[in-house]
């Protein structure tokens, strides 16, 4: 199956710094996710993105399906930002379904 | 419209015990899932469904068991439950599982066994 790897793996900011978050996958996809996940537990999706640039407020994501890579961009960054970044890609290539296979995270910690 | 619901929310069980995690959706999702998470691991896929009748297994399959009778709901069953299953259980959904869609997560299920 694909590998996905993340990093860092732990990022410390001061609340109002930016910061980029890398995802590694070691096939071609056609579909990728970014989830947070908050000190509560909860799974929030935040972007489903293939290929290309998607941005939601402060937040914006860049795949670059071709060189297999994708960025998650934090701006101005706020306490509430903290806890765990997962990207998720399919678990074979070739497949767009949901099947996906995640990452191990990066903890970010944003301190006030 | 309330998404993907997990019951219970937290579960204590015995050594030996059986019990079902339960997950409904009511989006009208095609495909759905579970996943389990241990602590400074990512997810892992136990089973998953691309629709009503159809189920098949994901990367951690053994000790549970699923069905799909209807396309909202996909229960969990541990069989006979062991301390390695002491984890929180996600559910999650997806509308369409060829194109890929998002994928939607319940708030979890945080299992221990003793």
């Amino acid at each position: 199956g694909i590998q996905v790897e993340q990093s860092p793996p732990d990022l410390i900011l001061q609340e109002g710094a930016n910061s980029t978050l890398r995802c590694n996958f070691s096939d071609s996809v056609n579909n990728l996710q970014w989830f947070h996940q908050n000190p509560w537990g909860q799974l929030i999706n935040l972007f489903y993105i293939p290929s290309g640039t998607k941005q939601n407020g402060r937040l914006s994501a860049t795949t670059v399906a071709t060189e297999r890579y994708s960025l998650l961009y934090i701006s101005s960054s706020q306490t509430t930002d903290s806890g765990v970044y997962f990207c998720a890609v399919p678990h074979m290539r070739g497949t767009s379904g949901s099947r996906l296979t995640f990452g191990e995270g990066t903890q970010l910690t944003v301190n006030p | 419209n309330a998404g993907v619901t997990q019951t219970p929310k937290f579960q204590v069980l015995k050594t030996g015990q059986s019990m079902t995690l339960q997950c409904a959706q009511d989006m009208n999702h095609e495909y759905m899932s579970w996943y389990r998470q241990d602590p400074g691991m990512g997810l892992r896929l136990i089973h998953y469904s691309v629709g009503a009748g159809i189920t098949d297994q994901g990367e951690v399959p053994n000790g549970y068991n699923v069905s799909r009778s209807t396309t909202e709901d996909f229960p969990l069953r541990l069989l006979s439950a062991a301390p390695s299953q002491t984890s929180v259980y996600f559910c999650a959904s997806s509308f369409d599982r060829r194109a890929g869609s998002p994928l939607h997560f319940g708030n979890g299920t945080r299992l221990t066994v003793t």
